[in-house]
């Protein structure tokens, strides 16, 4: 089974700087998506970012960027220029894309705070 | 265009009750899936439908039960609680399955005392 692992259960940055959160994967498929999912204080989740594994590009919103690895099956999240906004927990997640139905597999989150 | 709207927000139930969860997907959403959240476990999968049919299921106890209807609105049922069960309950929805790219509503807070 697809395993999805965040090993910084928090993290902090100051305002306006940039930081990294990190994600691995496990999993023996080819094809598949992963993505970034923010979940702020009021708990509605919502998609920061997602990338195909088939995409040698790393996908880029705004002040959003992902530095995949495939590889090293690593999918890191890195935020420039942080605003208070930001502060959330940050769920990296993963889905095949094969056909079979397999279910969006999170792993278990980085709490980012902002220092102003 | 409304979100995905979960019912109830908070509910307080007793150990050995049932509790039904509600979820109206985004119109024009097919796919509503179904995640248990807690500070422990983290996001649990417990149920993805996509036209009234049941595609997926988590490994989870057959306590908990789900379906989902001809408008694609969804239920969640969960029965005989014990209290590892407190959660907060999220429901998604997507125009279809494995997209990956879901849309959550609030959730509902469910305490068992």
């Amino acid at each position: 089974a697809q395993t999805v692992t965040q090993s910084q259960p928090e993290m902090s940055v100051q305002e306006a700087e940039t930081v990294t959160l990190s994600c691995t994967y496990d999993t023996s498929e080819s094809d598949y998506y992963l993505f970034w999912y923010k979940q702020p204080p009021s708990r509605q989740m919502i998609l920061v970012i997602r990338q195909e594994a088939y995409k040698q590009q790393n996908a880029t919103e705004n002040r959003f960027s992902v530095n995949f690895q495939k590889a090293a099956k690593s999918f890191s999240l890195k935020i420039s220029d942080s605003q208070l906004g930001d502060a959330a927990m940050y769920f990296c997640a993963y889905r095949s894309a094969n056909s079979g139905n397999t279910p969006l597999v999170f792993g278990k989150g980085t709490r980012l705070s902002v220092i102003a | 265009k409304a979100g995905v709207t979960q019912t109830p927000r908070y509910l307080i139930k007793t150990r050995g009750q049932q509790v039904t969860l509600s979820c109206s997907p985004i119109s024009g959403h097919r796919s509503v899936s179904w995640y248990q959240q807690t500070p422990g476990q983290g996001l649990q999968f417990l149920f993805e439908y996509f036209s009234e049919t049941q595609r997926n299921k988590g490994n989870f106890p057959g306590r908990f039960s789900g379906r989902q209807f001809s408008n694609s609105r969804s239920e969640m049922n969960v029965s005989t609680l014990e209290l590892g069960d407190s959660a907060l309950y999220l429901c998604a929805s997507s125009w279809t399955i494995n997209t990956g790219e879901l849309f959550f509503g609030e959730g509902s807070r469910l305490t068992v005392l």
